[in-house]
């Protein structure tokens, strides 16, 4: 299994927190990336990282933010968050440079907000 | 922008009985990755199997394989010879060929398998 942890894995949190998510990865895979998981929407992606310090959106990025200052570690930041932020979050990784590379998944983080 | 759609919510099978599983996506690339990834009820995203676009051959995977129908933008997964560790959600997802390797997903499909 791909070495790809996430912490915590359940929290429970007030409307208006700042909350933080941590994935740590032990593969020096190149590209990290943040979904959330809803029921009736699949994974849809929330931001992503292709090195130090270099991130990009994805499709919901709207209250998150993200910051990589080690390969190893992605950070998800709710600067305050929202009911409508409930929801199960997976870390995934990816290496470079291989054709055909497949994401390898973290366990998940279920975030209710309340 | 690329689309995947799964139009089953739910899907029921006998064990030892075959199911196949629809996805279907939108894209104008001509080069890009298909795949299936299952999710059990511990939540692990879990690759069931891969398909290259520029490849005609249909994957095949032991008791899983797809039927990839370029034209047609179609996807399905076949799973034989049920069992009840098949259970799960089955989710589709396309790839595109750049550097960053982002998923894009279906909504899902709840397999559930009957003994």
């Amino acid at each position: 299994d791909a070495g790809i942890t996430q912490s915590p894995r359940h929290k429970v949190t007030e409307t208006g927190t700042p909350v933080t998510l941590r994935c740590h990865q032990t593969e020096n895979h190149r590209y990290m990336y943040w979904y959330r998981q809803d029921p009736g929407h699949g994974l849809r992606l929330i931001h992503y990282s292709y090195g130090v310090k270099d991130t990009d959106k994805g499709e919901v990025s709207d209250g998150y933010s993200v910051s990589r200052s080690k390969t190893e570690d992605f950070l998800l930041t709710l600067e305050s968050a929202t009911s409508s932020q409930t929801s199960v979050y997976f870390c995934a990784i990816s290496d470079h440079g291989k054709v055909n590379t497949e994401a390898f998944f973290g366990q998940g983080t279920r975030l209710t907000v309340v | 922008a690329q689309t995947v759609t799964q139009s089953q919510p739910e899907m029921s099978v006998q064990e030892a009985e075959t199911v196949t599983l629809s996805c279907t996506y939108d894209t104008s690339e001509s080069d890009y990755y298909l795949f299936w990834y299952k999710q059990p009820p511990s939540r692990q995203m879990i690759l069931v199997i891969r398909q290259e676009a520029y490849k005609q051959q249909n994957a095949t995977e032991n008791r899983f394989s797809v039927n990839f129908q370029k034209a047609a933008k179609s996807f399905s997964l076949k799973i034989s010879d049920s069992q009840l560790g098949d259970a799960a959600m089955y989710f589709c997802a396309y790839r595109s060929p750049g550097a960053t390797n982002k998923l894009i997903f279906g909504t899902g499909t709840l397999l559930a398998v009957q003994p």
